[in-house]
């Protein structure tokens, strides 16, 4: 069985610019959730997904944000890129949306703002 | 709100011997608390979590846990360490309910002298 993939695993981008991630969960999970990590906050939740319905969201401002389509699959859109905006954005599948359920997480993409 | 403390940055020992790696959260409520291992260049793997069933949880590659109320801990432990063990390892918590958010500590890189 095929895991979390991300795609693009690496991104370089200038600030003022917008980006598009996008994660595939594994297949048929419902629940996709979204990471951030810095070297500098750790790993800090950004939104989650399930039937293509946001069901929760950290505490990010509103340049940051996601989708879900009919088959899973999610996207997070970040506009107006900040040179903190530079981090590992991890994505995370899980069958159902519990949370005492097991998340798996992909590869995660890096991105860098120049 | 819910946080995570890991004591120490970073945990040293030798091949063989104990690893212990601490985690302490703040809930009044038990919450749902999770380990996760992040090698370079990856995701997370769930090495083990408790959902109140066993306050020991086994986990996998020779990890368990024990959860502690008293304590308010859910410390990390393997009797023998081995090199492959090398890597950064998150304790996380996330609420009882129906979505999904993971609070998770600021890591603790395990290194491990042969």
């Amino acid at each position: 069985k095929a895991g979390v993939t991300q795609t693009p695993r690496y991104l370089i981008k200038t600030r003022g610019q917008q980006v598009t991630l996008s994660c595939s969960p594994i297949s048929g999970h419902r629940s996709v959730s979204w990471y951030q990590q810095t070297p500098g906050q750790g790993l800090q939740f950004l939104f989650e997904y399930f039937s293509e319905t946001q069901r929760n969201k950290g505490n990010f401002p509103g340049r940051f944000s996601g989708r879900q389509f009919s088959n899973s699959r999610s996207e997070m859109n970040v506009s107006t890129l900040e040179l903190g905006d530079s981090a590992l954005y991890l994505c995370a599948s899980s069958l159902v949306s519990g949370s005492r359920d097991e998340q798996f997480f992909g590869p995660g993409t890096r991105l860098t703002v120049l | 709100a819910q946080s995570v403390t890991q004591l120490g940055s970073h945990v040293s020992v030798s091949e063989g011997a104990l690893v212990l790696l601490r985690c302490n959260y703040s809930s009044s409520v038990p919450p749902y608390l999770f380990w996760y291992v992040q090698y370079p260049n990856q995701g997370l793997q769930l090495l083990l979590k408790y959902t109140s069933a066993a306050t020991l949880v086994k986990g996998i590659n020779g990890f368990e846990a024990e959860f502690k109320k008293s304590e308010t801990s859910f410390h990390l432990t393997k009797p023998s360490a081995h090199m492959s063990d090398a890597a950064e390892y998150f304790c996380a918590v996330s609420d009882r309910g129906s979505s999904y958010k993971l609070i998770f500590g600021s890591g603790t890189r395990l290194l491990v002298r042969p």
